[in-house]
């Protein structure tokens, strides 16, 4: 079948700090991969996306690499802000173009 | 400007009382998605439609109704037989094989 583990939140760090959020899939075939933000009372808008292995998605100083040996698909910020303050969900599209979501990830960035 | 937009973004049930919940887009997708979100948990699919005039059932379809008489219109009604339908829902487009467009999202409490 198809899923998306994403790692339990909430995550809390100081301005600049560096951030990892681990997304890990189980997939038929060769899905799409994306990683979606949600800031408080507002919809999803997609962050980064890849759509073959290797590729690297990049977005506003975020990364993820698309790895999959490891079927995971890890969000990645050198420098946190506070405006980074959200909730991350890590999603998959298989082939048959249904998307499954992760659980999310809350972010909270302080000063 | 092109977009999803749903409204009303709160919206008060009685109970016993049927409620619709409006998703219209102005992107010319073919697909658009139902989904719901309660608080630290990921989206679960309630319903999804494909093309105009067809609609399937995702996971958590009871209680729900849509219709899809129109592209750029997908409804979703909360009927009376939903016994816990406090949530956030939030409705997505899609086009071709690219990635899902969101919606601001309703948030739907119980009087």
């Amino acid at each position: 079948g198809n899923s998306v583990t994403q790692m339990e939140g909430p995550v809390t760090l100081s301005e600049e700090a560096f951030l990892t959020i681990n997304c890990t899939y189980t997939a038929t075939g060769y899905p799409s991969l994306f990683w979606y933000v949600q800031y408080p009372g507002e919809g999803l808008q997609l962050l980064l996306k890849a759509t073959k292995a290797d590729d690297k998605g990049s977005n506003k100083g975020f990364e993820a690499t698309y790895r999959k040996e490891t079927t995971s698909f890890h969000l990645e910020k050198g420098s946190v802000q506070v405006s980074d303050s959200a909730v991350y969900f890590c999603a998959l599209r298989n082939t048959g173009n249904q998307f499954y979501f992760g659980t999310g990830t809350s972010l909270t960035v302080i000063p | 400007d092109g977009g999803i937009t749903q409204s009303p973004k709160y919206l008060f049930r009685k109970e016993g009382q049927n409620v619709t919940l409006s998703c219209e887009q102005n992107l010319n997708h073919d697909a658009m998605y139902w989904y719901r979100q309660d608080p630290g948990q990921g989206l679960r699919l309630i319903y999804y439609s494909q093309i105009v005039n067809d609609f399937q059932k995702g996971d958590i379809a009871e209680g729900y109704s849509v219709s899809r008489e129109k592209k750029e219109s997908f409804p979703l009604t909360v009927t009376s037989a939903q016994k816990n339908p406090t949530a956030f829902y939030l409705c997505a487009s899609r086009m071709g094989s690219e990635t899902q467009y969101f919606g601001p999202g309703t948030r739907l409490l119980v009087l």
